[in-house]
Parts: structure tokens; sequence; C-alpha cells
């Protein structure tokens, strides 16, 4: 057990519509990064947050965004969803803002029909 | 920027056997190297890092990786495999621009281990 713990584990929802992936870090870590795993990108990041301020954004689409609030969890929103963006989500957290050690989440399997 | 390339998308080994899953790099800076595993359905654990500290790095459950800087590698290897390391492995880079630091992961490595 990581200590990363992500809600919910699996997701179906239909095209066009919304959902919020939730991420509660470590105890006393301060970052969080957002990860996408599919068959065709591989692991992709997404996006950090550090201490509640975005720090670092990758691939993320504009349909996507995200959010750490003052207790350090962390929700990932996905909007207009289209079928590929099915995909493992992954939350990270760390100590630090410099990702010297990241602890993974056991990830929420989003399906899109 | 920094990458990862992990050479062989899946390796067969049989139990007993020598592990050498293959990851090189490319950093303009020195980098921080790491290597995860995922197991089916399970999220990313953490197996060793390194940090610019020793050259070999011990990880978890008899891995360790070696890094050379002469050959850009840091290559995972165990010296005898055991069916339940049956996984798909990630080499990983922390990308570090500014203040910006993130994960960059390799396409990662299936090993399956053969009784």
């Amino acid at each position: 057990d990581s200590g990363v713990t992500q809600t919910p584990k699996h997701l179906i929802t239909a095209t066009g519509q919304r959902v919020t992936l939730r991420c509660s870090p470590r105890s006393g870590d301060l970052s969080v990064y957002w990860y996408q795993q599919s068959l065709d990108q591989g692991l992709q990041f997404l996006i950090q947050y550090y201490n509640g301020e975005e720090r670092a954004k990758g691939n993320i689409l504009e349909r996507f965004s995200a959010q750490q609030f003052p207790d350090l969890h962390s929700e990932l929103n996905l909007s207009s969803l289209e079928l590929g963006d099915s995909a493992l989500y992954f939350c990270a957290s760390s100590g630090d803002s410099r990702a010297t050690e990241a602890f993974f989440g056991q990830g929420t399997r989003l399906t899109v029909v | 920027a920094q990458s990862v390339t992990q050479l062989g998308s899946h390796v067969s080994v049989s139990e007993g056997a020598l592990v050498l899953l293959r990851c090189n790099y490319s950093s303009s800076v020195p980098p921080y190297l790491f290597w995860y595993v995922q197991y089916p359905n399970q999220g990313l654990q953490l197996l060793l890092k390194y940090t610019s500290a020793a050259t070999l790095v011990k990880g978890i459950n008899g891995f360790e990786a070696e890094f050379k800087k002469s050959e850009t590698s840091f290559h995972l290897t165990k010296p005898s495999a055991h069916m339940s390391d049956a996984a798909e492995y990630f080499c990983a880079v922390r990308n570090s621009g500014g203040s910006n630091y993130k994960l960059t992961f390799g396409k990662g490595t299936l090993l399956t281990v053969n009784p």
C-alpha cells in the first residue's frame, strides 16, 4: 500500500459526459501528479500541483482540469468525454516539489462508451 | 528535454535465470532515474532510484540497477527470476526545468517468467 488513495477504482460513462477523479496523497506529501496510461500513448504526465498551486503542465487537454484543495487532496475533472479518453488515470504524490520520490495510487480505470 | 528508451517491449526468461531489462536515457543534466514495477490491475511501485550517489543501486525484491554515464544506461537486473517477478517494468527519468519537475516514463517492458 503506497498510501495514495484514488477513487473511484472504476468508472464507466457515456461520451459527452463529465467525471471527477479524486486523489488523496500520502500523509504529509505536498505534491500531487496526475498521469494518464493508455495502450497507445503509455504513461503520459498531465499536471502537477504543489501545496495548492499548479506547478507543471504536461499533455493535458483543455477539456481536462485539476485542482488541489487546502487539505491537499486533488481532483481531476474530465469533460466532454470522448471514446479516446478511456484510460487508466494515476495519481502520484511526493513530499517535495521535485519528484524526488513519487508514490502512485492504484489508479482509476475510466471507460467511455 | 530528458527522455528514456526501454529496449524490448517484452522479455521472457525461465525461472531461476538472470533478468536484464534495458533502459537508456537522454539528459543534458545529471539525471535522477527510477525503475517502477506494475503488477496486473495495480498501480506503480517504486523498485529503486538513482540520485547521483552510488552508481550501483539496490532495490526491493532483489533487483538492482547500475548507472553508467558513458553508456547513458540504467539497466535493471536480478540474478534469479521468480514467478512472482512477472509484471511490467517502467524506467523513468526526472525531467527538470526551472521550477518544473516531473517523471517521464519509458514505454515499459513486460517480463514473463516461465516455469
